[in-house]
Formats: structure tokens, C-alpha cells, sequence
């Protein structure tokens, strides 16, 4: 079975341009999230999804950022502009959050940004 | 204030030893409480989940839950150089209604032949 894909990989940008991050979550999984992580400050939540809906943005920066699902296999996160402090690895999970185990999660291979 | 507290280590441990990992949490509604394994430079991977008080044994990984003290420990038998990973804590918290899973900063574990 195929896992959580993210795209790209790896991006490297210069400050003031956008950056769109995708993720495709496990086919049947009805919750997705989205993560930071960075030495400083670990993993951090910055959004979450339950079927496609938009249940918490707390944690989301800023303005600059901005996350859609516009349908179950689907999700982008935006940053723009971007800027230097943005650089970190970006995560994406998605959860069954059904069943006898709810909440586990299962993350993607991350993709890493560096803002130059 | 952090929600989910791990001590940073790094914890060394002979090869074969058991490597004991704790963490606490200050939401004390969470139901659902969880240890992740993350290798350098790669993603976090689940490797135990727990929902009740007590013990769940897993291979040579346990799991401890105390509810009233708020802590969830993780033992690591037979302690391989493979192990050597950080240890990610998670705890679903719900401050209005809906969960959140929020992590622990974590904790680096060596293993050391």
C-alpha cells in the first residue's frame, strides 16, 4: 500500500517567492495534518483536516501561510511570501482516526524547505 | 508553557541493556498517548500506542501509562545500535472539543556496541 506522499522533496527558494508543498494522504485515512519541524522548536502542528474540513489553524504562523483539501487525496500548504525563518521540514500525516487505535498517525517522507 | 515534556538526552546505553524513555503531559482529559521513532533525517514512525493505565508489551518494546501522574514511559529491551533514533512522545490533547496530537521536543537515544 502506498503511504503518505508529499511533494517535493526538497525546495530551495529565495525570500519573497512562493512555495506550495503537496500531500496525497493513505487512500481511506479521513484526517490529515500538517507539521513543522525544526531544531529549535520540534514538531509543531500548524493545521488539520477531518474529511477535508479545516478543524484547527491555531497553529499556523501567519498570514503568509495557508493550507486547502480540496478533496480527500489532496492537500497543498502555501507560504507567501516566504521568508528565511520558514526553512525547516515540513511533515504531513494522515490518521484513520477510526477503529480501535484512533489517532495514530502516519507521516509522509517530509518535505524540506530552505529559504535563502 | 510545553504540553508534552521529554528530557532531550541524549540517553546512552550499552548494547543489550534496556533504555528507559519517560515523558510527561499536562492535558488531563488525553485518552490517547503515543511513541514515535524518528531516524536522523528521515520521518516519525509509530512503533507503540496506548489508551488505558498499565503496561502494553510489543517485541522488546513496553509501554507504561499512568493517568494520574500524567506520564508515559517507554522501555527498550535487548537495547540493539539500531535503536539508536529519537524517541517522540505524542499525546492527544483536547482543549475545545476536537484532539490534538502534540509532541514532546523528544528524546535522543545512542546505543552503543
Amino acid at each position: 500500500d502506498a503511504g503518505v506522499i508529499q511533494s517535493p522533496r526538497h525546495e530551495v527558494t529565495e525570500m519573497g517567492q512562493e512555495v506550495t508543498l503537496r500531500c496525497k494522504p493513505i487512500s481511506g485515512h479521513n484526517s490529515l495534518f500538517w507539521y513543522r519541524q525544526t531544531m529549535m522548536r520540534g514538531l509543531e502542528l500548524l493545521i488539520y483536516f477531518n474529511n477535508n474540513v479545516p478543524i484547527d489553524d491555531s497553529g499556523m504562523p501567519e498570514d503568509r501561510f495557508s493550507a486547502k483539501m480540496p478533496n480527500a487525496s489532496f492537500s497543498t500548504l502555501k507560504i507567501q511570501p516566504s521568508e528565511p525563518r520558514d526553512s525547516a521540514v515540513y511533515f504531513c500525516a494522515s490518521s484513520p482516526n477510526t477503529g480501535s487505535r484512533p489517532g495514530e498517525l502516519f507521516f509522509g517522507e517530509g518535505s524540506r524547505l530552505t529559504v535563502l | 508553557q510545553k504540553e508534552v515534556e521529554q528530557n532531550s538526552g541524549p540517553l546512552s546505553v550499552p548494547e543489550g541493556a534496556i533504555a528507559s524513555l519517560n515523558c510527561t503531559y499536562s492535558d488531563r482529559v488525553s485518552q490517547s498517548f503515543f511513541w514515535y521513532r524518528q531516524y536522523s533525517g528521515k520521518s516519525p514512525e509509530l512503533i507503540m500506542s496506548i489508551y488505558s493505565n498499565g503496561d502494553k508489551e510489543d517485541g522488546r518494546f513496553t509501554a507504561q501509562l499512568n493517568k494520574a501522574s500524567q506520564y508515559v514511559s517507554l522501555l527498550i529491551r535487548d537495547s540493539q545500535p539500531s535503536d539508536s533514533a529519537t524517541y517522540l512522545c505524542a499525546v492527544n490533547m483536547f482543549p475545545g472539543g476536537s484532539y490534538i496530537p502534540t509532541f514532546g521536543r523528544g528524546t535522543s537515544l545512542i546505543v552503543h556496541p
